[in-house]
């Protein structure tokens, strides 16, 4: 197994641009996550998913959007990328349950300039 | 937002000692609180998943309790080793929720 993969591994925006984050598993997991990271902040929780079809929001989903039209694929979608989405960006996967251990992608450094 | 604490912030111990943290979590609608292991340049990894009061649970050297009446979790290292140095991050699920709510981490450097 794979487990999480993330592409791509770096990349430089420029402001105003936009690109799509791709984030993919093979452990057959319906919950998938996204995180950024940011110095000193922690892990903050972008989007989620809990089943093909069904995304919801986190803590700062402002800029972002989502789609799961799979059980495996999450892409997380930047739109008129801004400074403030320069970051370290993970993405999760876990079962079907919320008390199973989530496995995370390398993560994607993104940065916006 | 849910406030999850870690203390301390950071910490440096010799090769041998044993030292443990601490993660401060809402006490009130609880699911369950994970501890993650993040290394320098890597991706985080679970340690434990723990979801009833009074749990306790044991990897190696590394054990972990659980007081979900008050709100607290310990994460204890027995003979800290050069390769447990990492950032160690505790995560809580509210009853109400689906996502973990993590906390800023404790960041350890055990030197030989």
């Amino acid at each position: 197994n794979a487990g999480v993969t993330q592409t791509p591994k770096f990349r430089i925006l420029k402001i105003g641009q936009s690109m799509t984050l791709q984030c993919a598993q093979d452990m057959n997991h319906n919950y998938m996550y996204w995180y950024r990271q940011d110095p000193g902040m922690g892990l903050k929780l972008i989007y989620y998913s809990v089943g093909a079809g069904i995304t919801d929001k986190g803590e700062v989903p402002n800029g972002y959007n989502v789609s799961r039209s799979t059980t495996e694929d999450f892409p997380l979608r930047l739109e008129l990328a801004a400074p403030s989405q320069t970051s370290v960006y993970f993405c999760a996967s876990s079962y079907y349950d919320r008390d199973n251990e989530q496995f995370f992608g390398p993560g994607t450094r993104l940065t916006v300039l | 937002i849910l406030n999850v604490e870690q203390s301390p912030q950071s910490l440096h111990v010799q090769e041998g000692d044993s030292t443990n943290f601490t993660c401060s979590f809402p006490s009130s609608n609880f699911y369950a609180l994970h501890w993650y292991r993040w290394e320098t340049a890597k991706s985080p990894e679970a340690l434990f998943v723990m979801t009833l009061n009074g749990d306790e649970k044991k990897k190696g050297r590394i054990s972990a309790t659980l007081n979900t009446k008050e709100g607290y979790s310990y994460l204890y290292i027995k003979g800290s080793q050069p390769e447990d140095s990492a950032t160690y991050l505790c995560a809580f699920i509210p009853n109400s929720g689906y996502a973990l709510n993590f906390g800023k981490g404790t960041s350890l450097l055990v030197t030989p």
